[in-house]
Formats: structure tokens, sequence, C-alpha cells
């Protein structure tokens, strides 16, 4: 059984691009959520999706954006790159409810 | 508001020594709290997680927390380090709504050496 997957692995953009990061969930699972982890710090909620709607969303401006599609993996854009969004960004899927969410492997990127 | 206070963000045992990671809470409702690892280059692994049954939460690789309300801490520990549990450990919450999962606000990590 696959756990969650994340591409890519690696990516490095320049200020001002965009990006767009990929999820998919665990087997059985129908929600994503999605991390930020800046180095040295603990991972912050950016949002979640499920039914292929935001249900809840951190404390992030809106050029973060999502989707979800109707197998449930999940996409993560991010517009007008700041060298502040450099970071590890993780993907955690789980089942509905107050389920463990388990996380993927993560994409790290570098805005230069 | 929900947060979380890890003490500690070094820490350094011998093998073979007891392994204590504190962890503190803050919650408006009853938590749900977890332990996740992070290996190097590595995303989060699930240790161990309250939900509320028993207090006292068994987990993986022989480490086991105790869910304390009156000191609203939920401790990690281990009997005996291995060399192999060096990682950075983050303790987390989550509301406990029942209906819906919620999201995860983690501690700012505690990096775990382990010394020969």
């Amino acid at each position: 059984d696959a756990g969650v997957t994340q591409s890519p692995t690696h990516l490095i953009k320049t200020r001002g691009q965009q990006v767009t990061l990929r999820c998919s969930p665990k087997s059985g699972h129908d929600t994503v959520s999605w991390y930020q982890q800046a180095l040295g710090q603990g991972p912050q909620f950016i949002f979640q999706y499920y039914e292929e709607e935001e249900r809840q969303r951190g404390n992030f401006p809106d050029r973060f954006s999502g989707h979800q599609f109707p197998n449930y993996s999940s996409e993560l854009n991010v517009n007008a790159l700041l060298l502040g969004d450099s970071a590890l960004y993780l993907c955690a899927s789980s089942s509905q409810g107050p389920e463990t969410q388990y996380f993927g492997p993560g994409t790290r990127l570098l805005v230069l | 508001a929900q947060s979380v206070t890890q003490l500690g963000s070094h820490v350094s045992v011998s093998e073979g020594a007891l392994v204590l990671l504190r962890c503190n809470y803050s919650s408006s409702v009853p938590p749900y709290l977890f332990w996740y690892v992070q290996y190097p280059n590595q995303g989060l692994q699930l240790l161990l997680k309250y939900t509320s049954a028993a207090t006292l939460v068994k987990g993986i690789n022989g480490f086991e927390a105790e869910f304390k309300k009156s000191e609203t801490s939920f401790h990690l520990t281990k009997p005996s380090a291995h060399m192999s549990d060096a990682a950075e450990y983050f303790c987390a919450v989550s509301e406990n709504y029942g209906g819906a999962t919620n999201k995860l606000i983690f501690g700012t990590g505690t990096l775990l050496a382990v010394q020969p």
C-alpha cells in the first residue's frame, strides 16, 4: 500500500515566479492538508481540502491556493514567490473525522 | 487558541539512557495530542497519539507518552536511547470536534542527539 507521495522532491524558482506542488494521498484517504515547514521550525498549517473544497485555512496570504481532484489528489499553488517562501512543503492525508494525518516526504522549495 | 510548547530545542543523551522530551499544550476543548518524528530530509512519521482513551499511550520504537490534564502536558519518554533515535521530534495538538479532521498545531521541535 503506497503511502502519501509528493512531487517534485526539490524545486528551485526565482522571486515572482509561480509554483505548483502535487500530492497523492494514502489509499482510502479523502482529506488532504498542506503544511509549510521553514528551516528550524515546526510545520505551519496552510489549508485543508475535502470533497474538492477548501475546508480550513491557516494564516497564509491568498498567493497560496490549492485544488483537490475527484481522485482526492491535491495541488498547492504559490504565486508571486518571495524569498521567504523557501521551505519544505508537506502534504498530509487522512480520512475525514478525528483521524491521524499521515505525511508525505515533502517538496523542498528554494526561492532565489 | 491552541498552542504547543516544547521545552528544550536540543536534548543530548547517552546511548542506553532515559529519553525525556517535554511538551505542554494549551487548548480550550479536549485535545487530541500527537508526537511525530522527523529524520533528516524526510517527512513526519507518527510515533503515537492521544485521543481521550487511555492516558498512557504506547507508540512505535519503544516510545510512550502520558497525558496529564492537570499539568497540560504530554511528555515523550523512552527508557533506553538507541543511536537510531537521533532525529527531530515534534509535539502537535488538534482540537477534538469529533466531526472533522482538524488542523495540527505543532511545537517548534526538539532535536535529539544520542551520544555513543
